[in-house]
């Protein structure tokens, strides 16, 4: 079945400084949505992107789906404590009601 | 407020108990999941069920079972587990069932189950 692997695994980060996590398909999205779990929280949806070459924006995140719609990565520039947690990519996976998950990268943040 | 509600938050049980966690939607969704959140797998999906349907059971063992009376309400019954499956069982829901493409997932906060 249609897995999402996420790298990197772990993510240290100085404050301030920017950094990038990416989520790779091994077979073409039809979409890919983006979570975050603060630690002790629960997921949370961030945003979805549909077509091939996506770029949108919130605040210091831009989320970008590739040409090829098999994978997309998630930057973060001017990191802030505030980014601290997990961040999940999900595609669809054996059907369009249900999301295959990725492993997540979990950030911290050194102040 | 999530719109999806989780009781109990923290649940210790033995191993011989019975209980059961609970999840209520008030979002109108179509569709409802039990998730496991360890260490190990840190989002493993269990069930899903679609319009009160179960449509996926993810090769879940018979201890834990499911039941969906309604499409706002989703129970997860518990018996005889065991310690490793201690972990936090998160509950969702989303907007449609099968066929809709782009289907958001809206997480409950969570039940933190310890198996002693």
């Amino acid at each position: 079945g249609q897995q999402v692997m996420q790298i990197p695994q772990y993510q240290h980060v100085q404050e301030g400084e920017d950094f990038t996590t990416y989520c790779n398909s091994s077979t073409t999205l039809s979409n890919i949505q983006w979570y975050k779990q603060r630690p002790g929280g629960h997921p949370v949806f961030l945003i979805q992107l549909v077509k091939s070459g996506e770029v949108k924006k919130q605040k210091r995140l831009t989320f970008q789906f590739g040409e090829a719609k098999k994978n997309s990565s998630l930057h973060i520039t001017a990191t802030q404590t505030t980014d601290v947690g997990t961040y999940f990519c999900a595609g669809p996976g054996g059907g369009d009601y249900k999301l295959s998950f990725g492993a997540g990268t979990t950030v911290t943040v050194r102040a | 407020e999530t719109g999806v509600t989780q009781t109990p938050r923290h649940l210790v049980m033995g191993m011989t108990n019975k209980k059961s966690l609970k999840c209520e939607q008030h979002l109108g969704h179509n569709a409802m999941y039990w998730y496991k959140q360890s260490a190990k797998k840190p989002l493993e999906l269990m069930f899903v069920y679609n319009f009160k349907e179960q449509t996926e059971n993810n090769s879940v063992p018979s201890r834990f079972s499911p039941e969906c009376p309604n499409s706002s309400h989703l129970f997860l019954h518990l018996h005889t587990l065991q310690p490793e499956d201690s972990a936090l069982y998160l509950c969702a829901s989303s907007p449609r069932g099968q066929g809709y493409s782009g289907n958001t997932i809206y997480f409950g906060e969570g039940s933190w189950l310890t198996v002693v």
